[in-house]
């Protein structure tokens, strides 16, 4: 079955410690994206990507970072930088245009 | 800037009790308008898209209507397993969407 796995599903950082997230698709989309969600809030963009090897800075990219090597893969690194990272990220992915697809999400706890 | 408000915050009704709930939106330009359910430390599934005013989609107890300003998800004798939050997003520019706050519902048996 196509989807997006997240790994892991939760997660804990120390303090100054830098942490990835993995987000990997197998639908074949080109455009791949994070998202942060808080405690009754919407969804806030972090980064998005629309092809390998390019992507943007979303509304809260600060204390963040992306790579994308791969169509399939589109990792989250988050740095010592981002003051307060405990959240649930969820990653995303879009072919030509409709709903994007989600990942079941990873909860980032700072201990 | 592309804004996404959704009311009310929390919904409380009892199995079979019809509601609306309401997503206001300003965009310059709509390129479509989205529906998500998500459940709790789960990720949103989708439910909807519009696109233009006076569009309707069906899915079971579920009807997504859109105007000019804003769309209703409409919930027609709804269970307790209807209970979850309902998101509402639109797109901005080629890919981007943008979400409201989200409408937390919930139906007793």
């Amino acid at each position: 079955d196509g989807g997006i796995t997240q790994s892991p599903k939760y997660l804990f950082r120390k303090e100054g410690q830098n942490v990835t997230l993995s987000c990997e698709q197998n639908l074949n989309h080109d455009a791949m994206y994070w998202y942060r969600q808080d405690p009754g809030q919407g969804l806030r963009l972090i980064y998005y990507s629309q092809i390998v090897n390019d992507f943007q800075k979303g509304d809260i990219a600060e204390g963040y970072s992306v790579s994308r090597e791969k169509k399939e893969s589109f990792p989250l690194t988050v740095t010592s930088a981002q003051k307060n990272p405990t959240a649930f990220y969820l990653c995303a992915s879009n072919g030509q245009g409709g709903g994007y697809t989600f990942g079941s999400g990873t909860r980032l706890t700072v201990v | 800037e592309d804004q996404v408000t959704q009311s009310p915050e929390a919904l409380r009704l009892q199995e079979g009790e019809s509601s609306s709930l309401n997503c206001s939106y300003t965009v310059s330009g709509l390129r479509g308008l989205f529906w998500y359910r998500q459940d709790p430390g789960k990720g949103p599934e989708f439910l909807f898209t519009l696109y233009s005013a006076g569009e309707e989609k069906e899915k079971e107890r579920l009807k997504a209507t859109l105007t000019k300003k804003e769309s209703f998800l409409h919930i027609t004798a709804p269970k307790p397993e209807d209970s979850a939050t309902y998101l509402c997003a639109v797109r901005e520019g080629a890919q981007k969407l943008v979400f409201g706050q989200g409408t937390r519902l919930t139906i007793n048996p």
